[in-house]
């Protein structure tokens, strides 16, 4: 099974400060027929079900501010999100999607500073 | 729209079985797989399998295929996924979820989510 590290585990914040969650495989997810790298970001937020953020490793989902960044290939991925704003505040998950099983990362709570 | 409707929260005996449903609605439901997810609470999430509702096709997790059962009723848009001989490793919320289409191309990534079922194995 491909293993999926997230780093932080926690992050606290400041409304308007920039973040980085970190997303690490244990094998490339870039995938040599469409040239894609198959990395998927989530938001959670307490009490609600996921939310798909970006897929493709840096294409925003419909509806998605442009303050959400995705970036990478192969084995290294970064979500970013620019000038944080209080709704943002939620437990993030990254998920490869090259080969089953499907596997998460362990997820990055974005707390309050 | 697309919405994805659960079956409430379980309690179940240790040992029982539980069997839940995902309706669909908003799409044609023999367009997308259906994939399942399980979140403990607290954690992270699980991938436990797919089904084609058109075929009937499914693809487990090797971690749960002994565990679930992943079926549809396609005359009512409603896939169902049993969990069987049930422990307190088993209590978690439950997703169903639908794959992203972006053009014309189907993606194994969860776009649309039911709402979760709980279910709480105890005696």
């Amino acid at each position: 099974d491909i293993v999926m590290t997230q780093s932080p585990s926690s992050l606290a914040v400041s409304a308007g400060e920039t973040v980085t969650i970190n997303c690490k495989s244990s094998q490339s997810l870039f995938g040599s027929v469409r040239q894609k790298n198959y990395l998927a970001w989530y938001q959670q937020k307490p009490g609600q079900s996921p939310k798909l953020l970006i897929y493709l490793a840096s294409t925003r989902e419909s509806g998605v501010p442009d303050r959400f960044i995705g970036s990478g290939s192969g084995t290294d991925f970064t979500l970013t999100i620019s000038s944080v704003q209080a709704e943002d505040l939620a437990n993030y998950y990254c998920q490869q999607y090259y080969d089953t099983p499907y596997t998460f990362g362990a997820g990055t709570k974005l707390e309050l500073k | 729209q697309v919405n994805l409707l659960q079956s409430g929260a379980a309690l179940v005996k240790p040992g029982a079985s539980v069997k839940l449903s995902c309706k669909a609605s908003g799409y044609t439901f023999t367009d997308y797989y259906i994939h399942w997810v399980k979140q403990s609470h607290g954690k992270s999430l699980e991938w436990i399998g797919y089904i084609n509702p058109n075929s009937g096709y499914t693809n487990y997790n090797e971690k749960f295929k002994s565990k679930a059962t992943l079926t549809v009723d396609k005359s009512t848009n409603t896939a169902y996924m049993e969990l069987s001989r049930l422990t307190s490793e088993d209590s978690a919320t439950y997703y169903c979820t639908r794959p992203l289409m972006d053009s014309s191309y189907i993606y194994d990534v969860m776009d649309a989510w039911g709402q979760g079922a709980s279910v709480t194995v105890s005696s």
